[in-house]
């Protein structure tokens, strides 16, 4: 069975960093592209960023890009979301989920089907 | 990127169909047959119900049905029942520029 665990969400001051983490089971982790979306408290889902299976492909929304960092640990089957610069538009709720596909990377067909419960980021002072 | 456009609410008695609407534009729904469609319950983790336009995920019920014409996506909830009352969010590819972008969003009150 599929399983995401999100972590690591808090309440930071302006400015600040954070490390989001997500822990996943059940599938063969290596094998799939893996992204973070996110809400903002009564907004609709905003995608944030994807990695491929081995690492080496990203991809950031204009809105992070240069401040926030994805990676993963394959040995670990987690995947993390390094945010930085935090500003009061960033509070949200974030979400981890799966590429559906096994091919490695991730590109136009790439679709998640499976995602986690989230960890919420408060940006506030 | 601007978000694809969704009604705000739907609403439908129990066993009615309903259908959401999905519009984007020619630079990501009307070129690709890669359009999702998720189901957000508050709280808990998005659910995968349809993609690549009209496919369904392993054990989704095939009450839920996608279509698309142009630069829009449609939802459509057959036989509406209680537990269908969420939130609906579209997704699509949307080009070179920007991987995935997500729709307004769509409450669906069953009443």
């Amino acid at each position: 069975e599929v399983n995401l665990l999100e972590s690591g969400g808090d309440l930071v001051q302006p400015g600040g960093s954070l490390r989001v983490s997500c822990a996943a089971s059940g599938f063969t982790f290596s094998l799939h592209a893996m992204t973070w979306v996110r809400q903002a408290p009564g907004k609709g889902l905003e995608w944030v960023s994807v990695i491929s299976g081995r690492g080496d492909n990203t991809d950031y929304a204009d809105s992070v890009k240069g401040r926030f960092a994805i990676s993963r640990d394959n040995s670990k089957n987690m995947v993390y979301l390094q945010m930085t610069s935090l500003t009061a538009d960033d509070t949200a709720i974030y979400y981890c989920g799966k590429d559906l596909y096994g091919s490695g990377n991730f590109g136009p067909r790439s679709t998640f089907d499976f995602w986690g419960q989230g960890t919420l980021v408060s940006v506030s002072s | 990127q601007s978000a694809l456009t969704q009604p705000a609410s739907v609403s439908g008695s129990p066993g009615e169909s309903i259908t959401i609407s999905c519009t984007g534009t020619s630079s990501d729904v009307g070129p690709y047959n890669l359009v999702s469609w998720y189901q957000h319950h508050p709280g808990k983790a998005p659910k995968l119900i349809i993609y690549e336009v009209a496919k369904w995920p392993s054990g989704v019920s095939t009450r839920f049905s996608g279509s698309k014409s142009g630069n829009t996506a449609s939802l459509t909830i057959f036989g509406l029942q209680p537990e269908d009352e969420a939130d609906y969010y579209c997704s699509s590819y949307a080009g070179s520029k920007t991987f995935r972008v997500f729709g307004t969003g769509t409450t669906v009150t069953v009443l």
